[in-house]
């Protein structure tokens, strides 16, 4: 099992700024992925982060809002940028190993608050 | 929405009893999973059935699957207060690039 370590675990930011979130694995891993889940809602993908290229955005979210990075198998980043309210949530960071293990494994979220 | 739906929205029940939760999905899967969150943050893996099994069971859950309705059940037996979460469940569809979508959801208060 991999355990995924994700920070900050919260924060509460500013209208217009950017709020980088970290993922990191504890084993490398072909898939990763970022969610979103609103308060009382259920968890929607934003985008698999790939290692080396770019990411694959889901309908609704684009790579200038939420840019993602991922160097290598163990790590990535999600960008929230130029922050409005309506993006307070939680983002969750996942993973597995397609092929070997299709469970998926999650961070504990960080929970972002945008005033 | 490529979003399954679940229901019951929410559950509440007396421990000991069991609970079932229900879950419909629209595409064609490789595998349907089953996770648990408590108070919102990561969710917990719980049971895979894949799309050639009908059911499967670990420790107090049994799973199903009828591929021809699009549909699971998670049932939980002799629950407990500890099983209060929220559940979700989640596809990885046979068409598009791999991926997982989750259900609406299920919260379950089981009270003691």
């Amino acid at each position: 099992s991999a355990v995924i370590s994700q920070k900050p675990s919260r924060d509460i930011c500013q209208r217009g700024t950017s709020l980088t979130i970290q993922c990191q694995v504890d084993s490398q891993v072909t898939m990763m992925f970022w969610y979103r889940q609103q308060p009382g809602q259920s968890l929607t993908l934003i985008a698999t982060a790939n290692q080396g290229s770019e990411a694959t955005y889901e309908s609704g979210f684009v790579i200038d809002k939420f840019p993602i990075s991922r160097p290598n198998l163990t790590f990535s980043t999600l960008t929230v940028s130029n922050m409005s309210p309506e993006d307070s949530s939680i983002y969750l960071c996942s993973a597995n190993d397609r092929g070997l293990n299709e469970k998926l494994f999650f961070g504990s979220g960080t929970q972002l608050s945008v005033l | 929405s490529q979003q399954g739906e679940e229901d019951p929205q929410a559950l509440s029940i007396q421990e000991g009893e069991n609970a079932t939760m229900n879950c419909s999905y629209k595409t064609s899967i490789n595998n349907l999973q089953w996770y648990r969150q408590n108070s919102g943050r990561g969710l917990v893996h719980l049971i895979l059935i894949r799309s050639n099994e009908r059911e499967k069971h670990s420790g107090r859950l049994r799973v199903t699957l009828d591929t021809s309705k699009k549909s699971s059940s998670l049932l939980i037996t002799a629950s407990r207060a500890a099983d209060t979460a929220s559940y979700f469940c989640a596809t990885e569809s046979t068409s598009g690039t791999y991926k997982y979508i989750f259900g609406t959801g299920t919260r379950l208060k089981v009270l003691a």
